[in-house]
């Protein structure tokens, strides 16, 4: 199977909150990303987590890491349709290249 | 503090032809990777950069593909010739410790 899943697609409503998911295989990766891109544009570092942590919070985004899962989730707080992108999780294990999932494709109804 | 930079921002050529791409890192950043992004796929690796040295090019298609890296600031990305699947968003990213920027990409077309 792939290195890093993630759902395809997720639908909410403007101001509810969203969670995406992606679980990987890779039990020794030492930072965590979740990273966007808009149509047409490159990708915005959102935030990362390193392995040793399970939570991290800035503003309205909260990263919950489960080791023993190998689960990583990102939370988007009172979801605003400027958030609506396709956000990856992406992982590295020492010095080598980040590995990326496909993309959720996050849609946020107003 | 200015981003990563690439030009074109668009390329449409023919199968068989020659393109190339160019990338200017964040100032000061020593690492730098040309990713291929697949419509509907995560951008993956091509090539890695430190400063002027070769990291990993371990994914490039090094019968076609060529990058360098000279003076160890900016980068030039190449295909020649380029192929269908070629058809692509070429995107460059630079690094510092554990943050890696990306650049808007080149959206390439070979038709």
């Amino acid at each position: 199977g792939e290195d890093v899943e993630q759902s395809l697609f997720l639908s909410v409503r403007e101001g509810d909150s969203s969670v995406i998911n992606c679980t990987y295989t890779d039990s020794s990766s030492t930072y965590l990303y979740w990273y966007k891109q808009e149509p047409g544009a490159g990708l915005q570092l959102l935030t990362y987590i390193f392995s040793n942590m399970d939570m991290k919070q800035d503003q309205r985004l909260t990263v919950l890491l489960n080791k023993k899962d190998k689960h990583l989730s990102l939370r988007i707080a009172d979801t605003q349709t400027g958030d609506s992108a396709i956000y990856f999780c992406a992982l590295v294990k020492g010095n080598t290249p980040l590995v990326f999932g496909k993309g959720t494709r996050l849609s946020v109804i107003a | 503090e200015a981003g990563v930079a690439q030009s074109p921002r668009y390329k449409i050529i023919e199968k068989r032809q020659s393109v190339a791409f160019w990338c200017n890192p964040i100032s000061g950043h020593a690492t730098l990777y040309w990713y291929q992004q697949i419509l509907g796929q995560g951008p993956k690796l091509l090539i890695q950069f430190q400063n002027n040295g070769v990291v990993d090019d371990s994914q490039l298609p090094k019968d076609r593909f060529s990058a360098e890296r000279l003076k160890g600031v900016d980068s030039t990305l190449k295909i020649q010739p380029a192929k269908l699947e070629d058809s692509a968003v070429y995107l460059c990213a630079s690094s510092t410790n554990y943050e890696q920027y990306f650049g808007p990409g080149t959206r390439l077309t070979v038709t």
